[in-house]
């Protein structure tokens, strides 16, 4: 059984503050690495993706990847209040036909 | 660039009725998702197309949904008969082939009543 972990929250952060948001998944095959964000009533929108242990930096944005302790981190420097949503981890194994499994989300509360 | 549209946005319906979703995706992705999202969860996968063939319907319970993608562009999601726990947000995603990034659309959310 593939599982994708995430603590739900609320994490509360104060504007300005870097929000870390973290995942572990149980298939150690794992290759690919994606986070959403969902805001209340939406769609999840793509926001980063990650394939190799490392940093990935997109703006405020870095995605941490650490394959051999199944842990991945969202880090969101200079958090606006405009960044509170529901934050989704969502892995993938690399054959291609397998499917996305995703986390439960945590949600992100950026204090004004 | 385009994204994917679904139709409807919102559904209600009594239990044991029908109902149906569209879905079209961007334009030349050849892979195609609907997933289910129940509320404070993540979504769960349905289904996969790869064009107009299936990759994986393990999680869609066969008895009352089906799905298709005839064309291998848009794609239906039908429900038949309806039951009160299939009330949550179905979702659509398309990505150029399954190892790239998956992108959504809006959602359709149905309420069975």
């Amino acid at each position: 059984q593939k599982e994708v972990e995430q603590n739900s929250g609320p994490l509360s952060v104060p504007e300005g503050a870097i929000a870390s948001l973290n995942c572990t998944y149980s298939d150690r095959g794992s290759q690919s690495f994606f986070w959403y964000r969902q805001y209340s009533g939406k769609s999840p929108e793509l926001i980063m993706s990650i394939y190799s242990n490392g940093d990935k930096e997109d703006g405020r944005f870095t995605a941490q990847l650490n394959k051999a302790s199944q842990y991945v981190s969202l880090l969101i420097r200079d958090s606006q209040p405009s960044d509170s949503a529901t934050y989704l981890c969502a892995v993938m194994l690399n054959s291609g036909n397998t499917p996305l499994v995703f986390g439960k989300g945590t949600r992100l509360s950026v204090i004004a | 660039e385009a994204g994917v549209a679904q139709s409807p946005r919102y559904k209600i319906i009594e239990k044991r009725q029908s109902v149906a979703f569209w879905c079209n995706p961007i334009s030349g992705h050849a892979t195609l998702y609907w997933y289910q999202q129940i509320l404070g969860q993540g979504p769960k996968l349905l289904i996969q197309f790869q064009n107009n063939g299936v990759v994986d319907d393990s999680q869609l319970p066969k008895d009352r949904f089906s799905a298709e993608r005839l064309k291998g562009v848009d794609s239906t999601l039908k429900i038949q008969p309806a039951k009160l726990e299939d009330s949550a947000v179905y979702l659509c995603a398309s990505s150029l082939s399954s190892l790239h990034e998956q992108y959504f659309g809006p959602g359709t959310r149905l309420t069975v009543t």
